[in-house]
């Protein structure tokens, strides 16, 4: 039980495209998803929070207006990453709050923005 | 706010010693407390989590992890590492629904099993 999916795994685009990456809670309903960011070899830098229904809050630094997300259902989060640019490339991650607050993640999708 | 220490960066065993990993965390309340495994290229699997009840919690693939109140600490052990225990191993905090479920992960611990 608990899985999450994520797709695509890996994706490459060019500068200037937007690129959308889908979370799915796939055996649970999941009314908040979370979304991180992984450079090489450090650890996760959670970007926002997503709750069914309503707004997305994002952590501070993180633009809102580059890093659309969308929470239309239960089972459902998407992020998308507009004008994306070199420097968006990275190791997405999204996560699914389950039971007593525990998040189980998606394997997460590599993006290559050339 | 909370705060994860993951002191080892990197460490290294030989196939079959026991291991431990070290977590300590700083939270004015009683934590949720985590332990994720990620291979490379991979999402994060749940190794085990504490909230509540015996502090000697067990998890999968042989890992267990003890919660230390006076010592703010919740080290990860396996008494035989395998091969392919090799992956980075990730302590995390929260506060439960006070924050929204959210997470502070730690650094991470990058294990290497000598064969």
């Amino acid at each position: 039980g608990a899985v999450v999916s994520q797709h695509p795994s890996w994706v490459i685009c060019k500068s200037g495209t937007s690129v959308k990456i889908e979370c799915r809670s796939l055996d649970f309903q999941a009314t908040t998803m979370f979304w991180y960011r992984q450079f090489p070899k450090q650890s996760l830098m959670l970007m926002a929070t997503s709750n069914e229904g309503s707004k997305a809050t994002y952590e501070q630094g993180v633009e809102k207006d580059k890093f659309l997300i969308n929470h239309a259902s239960l089972t459902l989060s998407t992020l998308t990453v507009t004008s994306a640019h070199p420097e968006d490339s990275s190791f997405y991650i999204c996560s699914a709050r389950g039971r007593q607050e525990t998040q189980y993640f998606g394997p997460g999708t590599r993006l290559l923005v050339l | 706010a909370q705060s994860v220490t993951q002191p080892d960066i990197h460490i290294t065993v030989s196939e079959g010693a026991s291991l431990e990993l070290r977590c300590n965390y700083s939270y004015g309340a009683t934590p949720y407390l985590f332990w994720y495994v990620q291979s490379p290229g991979q999402g994060l699997q749940l190794l085990l989590k504490y909230f509540s009840g015996d502090t000697l919690v067990q998890g999968i693939k042989g890992f267990e992890a003890e919660f230390k109140r006076s010592q703010s600490s919740f080290n990860l052990r396996k008494p035989s590492v395998h091969w392919s225990d090799a992956a980075e191993y990730f302590c995390a905090v929260g506060a439960g629904p006070q924050t929204g479920g959210k997470l502070t992960f730690g650094t991470g611990t990058q294990l290497k099993v000598e064969l």
